[in-house]
């Protein structure tokens, strides 16, 4: 089958912990993005990679880092700097054209 | 950086009646303009999109449409059943790579 898959589905971590989320797609797309996305508000864009190797931050990075080594992969790191990580995380892909974007199931992560 | 509004934040309807939901958006260079529908729980999945060479697209009951004069896009489903109960949301984007999302409406078909 084909898609995008996000483990863990619900990950609960102490405060301060540094935790890595991630991201797989098997669809060839180029692209790969991460958002966050809170209660009662749209997506907000963390991060985005158009080719492997490069990515470049959206609108909310502060706290937050990733990589993309590979074409499939893009794991998303939150660290302890980000003041507040309780959110859910979700993950995209897409061809560079068309720009539809695929989503994961997401992540639900709580930070206690 | 882009703006997009999306209104209403919530809308109910009867079965059978239609849903429209609107979004406008400040960026003039916007010119790819997707619809998502979330189910609780779940990530966004596209439900239809349009690029701002065409005014409107439809596929089945749902349709969208485009005035970049007035920059704005409405989401129009038809013949709306309770399986369309999600909540549904706009999008903007510019360049490749950055899509600006609105606040989202949560639709509600009563049978």
């Amino acid at each position: 089958d084909g898609g995008i898959t996000q483990s863990p589905k619900y990950l609960f971590r102490k405060e301060g912990q540094n935790v890595t989320l991630s991201c797989e797609q098997n669809l060839n797309h180029d692209a790969m993005y991460w958002y966050r996305q809170d209660p009662g508000q749209g997506l907000r864009l963390i991060y985005y990679s158009q080719i492997v190797n490069d990515f470049q931050k959206g609108d909310i990075a502060e706290g937050y880092s990733v990589s993309r080594e590979k074409k499939e992969s893009f794991p998303l790191t939150v660290t302890s700097a980000q003041k507040n990580p309780t959110a859910f995380y979700l993950c995209a892909s897409s061809f560079q054209d068309p720009r539809r974007q695929f989503f994961g199931p997401g992540t639900r992560l709580t930070v206690l | 950086g882009e703006n997009v509004e999306q209104h209403p934040s919530t809308l109910s309807v009867q079965e059978g009646d239609s849903a429209v939901i609107k979004c406008t958006y400040s960026d003039s260079a916007s010119n790819y303009f997707p619809w998502y529908k979330q189910e609780l729980g779940k990530g966004p999945q596209l439900i239809i999109d349009i690029r701002s060479n065409v005014g409107e697209k439809k596929d089945q009951r749902i349709a969208v449409t485009l005035n970049k004069t007035a920059k704005h896009f409405s989401l129009h489903i038809t013949e709306t059943q309770p399986e369309d109960s999600a909540v549904y949301f706009c999008a903007a984007q510019a360049a490749a790579g950055k899509s600006t999302f609105g606040d989202g409406t949560t639709l509600t078909v009563k049978p």
